[in-house]
């Protein structure tokens, strides 16, 4: 089956630990997009990548990061200097940055 | 910067009526836009796209127009389900590159 996988679906993360979530796709897709999502504010761009080895902020990067060392891989990182990361984070795909966006399963971030 | 408004926040209708959801954005200089299905605590399914150039696509029972000068995309589905309960989202594509989302409308088919 070709799609969008998104692991782990929870996972929590301590006072000033970094925790890294992971993207992974089949679809053969040049573009790919990281996203949270907090109640009531719908979907906010994190980082988007359009191309391997290349990728551009979005409007909330501060206190993330990112790597695009292969195609089908968009791992995103959540540093301790993100200081409110409790959120719904939701990796996409698309053919290129004009086309459909297709959109993994979700991870939850928690904080203990 | 884009900003993309989707009113009612929530929308309760009985089975078997047709409804209409609405997106407002506020630049008209966009390259599409997308619909999007999200069931709670699941990713989002993309339902229609469309493009700058067209006023309207179509899959089953979902019809989506595109109205770029006034700013505004409706989503009509008819003969509504239970199963069509879900969170709806419009999300447009600008001469960036990345979209930009509204914060859905939640929607309740009752049997």
């Amino acid at each position: 089956d070709g799609g969008i996988t998104q692991s782990p679906k929870y996972l929590f993360r301590k006072e000033g630990q970094n925790v890294t979530l992971s993207c992974e796709q089949n679809l053969n897709h040049d573009a790919m997009y990281w996203y949270r999502q907090d109640p009531g504010q719908g979907l906010r761009l994190i980082y988007y990548s359009q191309i391997v080895n290349d990728f551009q902020k979005g409007d909330i990067a501060e206190g993330y990061s990112v790597s695009r060392e292969k195609k089908e891989s968009f791992p995103l990182t959540v540093t301790s200097a993100q200081k409110n990361p409790t959120a719904f984070y939701l990796c996409a795909s698309s053919s290129g940055t004009q086309e459909t966006q297709y959109f993994g399963p979700g991870t939850r971030l928690l904080v203990l | 910067k884009q900003e993309v408004t989707q009113i009612p926040a929530a929308l309760s209708v009985p089975e078997g009526e047709n409804l209409v959801l609405n997106c407002s954005f506020t630049d008209s200089a966009i390259y599409n836009l997308q619909w999007f299905r999200q069931d709670p605590g699941k990713g989002l399914t993309s339902l229609l796209l469309i493009q700058s150039s067209q006023r309207e696509q179509t899959s089953g029972r979902l019809n989506a127009s595109l109205d770029k000068s006034s700013g505004r995309s409706t989503l009509y589905i008819a003969a509504s389900q239970p199963g069509d309960s879900a969170t709806y989202l419009c999300a447009v594509k600008g001469t960036g590159n990345q979209f930009y989302f509204g914060t859905g409308t939640s929607l309740t088919v009752i049997p």
